[in-house]
């Protein structure tokens, strides 16, 4: 799998907007961004995906660069059950997909009131 | 459906024992899979399952691991005379198998300590 660059660590105010960047320069044309977070005593949950434009869902905002070498997640009004590791992973859509989830150490955000 | 389950939430065990985790996923998922997280560190992949047949294995899971899933359903992994680095967070995840990239869903962990 390719690899994933993130900052070790972020904070944030609540109900102010948060992006969390990811690397990935070496990205293929097969690979999906996906986000997954794990708050803390908790499993991972998935966030949001995309492959090649920005994404929206309930949760959060997913901006692509138009070179796909790297992306932003965003929460629009963080709160504080927003405080969780936030890992950016990429998964190739090629005939291994469907198995292995390849986790860096993500970021740490803290929301502070 | 409640989600991916696992049983038990945390187990404490002496070196040498040998240990069992069971994992429920939501029903009707094709896929299961095990990682393991120890402090600090994101999950790693150990296993996944696609329906009863185990179809990959990490480097990680070494002779003294196995796990099945007998009837395409709940899934166990064994962990045979355990050693104090096997002390980690062993979390199951279950995803539908009906697309490529799917979403998995995992379960609260089961946390090991061996003494």
């Amino acid at each position: 799998d390719a690899k994933t660059t993130q900052p070790n660590s972020m904070e944030s105010n609540e109900e102010e907007p948060v992006h969390l960047p990811c690397n990935h320069s070496t990205i293929s044309g097969t690979d999906y961004i996906h986000w997954y977070r794990q708050l803390p005593s908790q499993g991972p949950e998935y966030v949001i995906h995309g492959l090649t434009s920005n994404v929206n869902n309930r949760m959060a905002s997913l901006a692509i660069a138009e070179d796909r070498k790297s992306s932003t997640l965003i929460l629009h009004r963080a709160t504080l059950r927003d405080a969780a590791v936030y890992y950016c992973i990429l998964r190739d859509d090629g005939e291994t997909s469907g198995s292995r989830l390849t986790f860096g150490e993500g970021t740490q955000l803290t929301v502070n009131p | 459906d409640t989600g991916v389950s696992q049983d038990p939430r945390h187990k404490i065990t002496k070196r040498g024992q040998n240990v069992t985790f069971r994992c429920d996923p939501i029903s009707e998922h094709n896929r299961l899979y095990w990682y393991r997280q120890t402090l600090g560190q994101g999950p790693e992949f150990l296993t996944y399952f696609q329906n009863e047949a185990q179809l990959e294995k990490s480097r990680l899971l070494s002779d003294r691991f196995s796990a099945e899933r007998p009837k395409g359903s709940f899934s166990t992994l064994e962990i045979q005379r355990t050693e104090q680095g096997d002390s980690a967070m062993y979390l199951c995840a279950s995803s539908s198998g009906h697309l490529r990239a799917d979403t998995q869903y995992f379960g609260p962990g089961t946390r090991l300590t061996v003494l």
